[in-house]
């Protein structure tokens, strides 16, 4: 069965500092890979993807991921953490066409 | 062009009741899917309608159910509702609900049975 794990339910980071929230994955096949942010009382927006190519993918807001194959992983960075960054992050993938799996889950907190 | 619109945003109910949630999608849309989430299970997918028909579904009880009209609008019904039921319920939809397209989500309805 597709899974996707996060392993952190909860990231702190100092402004200005880089950030990771962490994903890993297990999948058949081709993975094609999502992270999505919730901003309180709202729905699940979109930041990236990765389907194919390079593995460094560049989203929305200044969010970047990076897609490792031999360590099934799918790590979100970003270069230098906002405070309006602070939020819901979930990693996904699709397990069939149009199902979607998502992570359980990482908040993002950056203090000032 | 509109978002996903999701109707009501707020809704409590009773235990025993019934609730329909509606959902439309942006226009040229035809997939539509429906998630749980909760505090202790997460997001959790409910079901997926395309072009009239449910292409997938997850693991709910039959209590749970839903159908898309010609215009790809949405509704999911739960019938006998429980405590349980509680939850931000989300739809998403996309162009043609394929494995490399991103979703894009409505801002929920969120239901408390009590």
């Amino acid at each position: 069965a597709q899974s996707v794990a996060q392993p952190e339910d909860q990231v702190n980071v100092a402004e200005g500092n880089p950030l990771t929230v962490k994903c890993t994955y297990s999948v058949s096949g081709n993975p094609y890979l999502f992270w999505y942010v919730q901003y309180p009382n709202r729905g699940l927006q979109f930041l990236l993807k990765y389907i194919t190519g390079d593995n460094l993918v560049k989203g929305s807001y200044g969010f970047e991921a990076e897609f490792n194959k031999s360590q099934t992983s799918f790590h979100l960075k970003k270069p230098s953490a906002l405070v309006s960054d602070s939020a819901l992050y979930f990693c996904a993938s699709y397990s069939s066409a149009s199902k979607i799996i998502f992570g359980s889950g990482t908040r993002l907190s950056i203090r000032p | 062009k509109a978002g996903v619109t999701q109707t009501p945003r707020y809704l409590i109910k009773t235990r025993g009741q019934q609730v329909t949630l509606s959902c439309s999608p942006i226009s040229g849309h035809r997939s539509v899917s429906w998630y749980q989430q909760t505090p202790g299970q997460g997001l959790q997918f409910l079901f997926e309608y395309f072009s009239e028909t449910q292409r997938n579904k997850g693991n709910f009880p039959g209590r749970f159910s839903g159908r898309q009209f010609s215009n790809s609008r949405s509704e999911m019904n739960v019938s006998t509702l429980e405590l349980g039921d509680s939850a931000l319920y989300l739809c998403a939809s996309s162009p043609v609900g394929q494995v490399n397209t991103e979703a894009f989500f409505g801002q929920g309805t969120r239901l408390t049975v009590v």
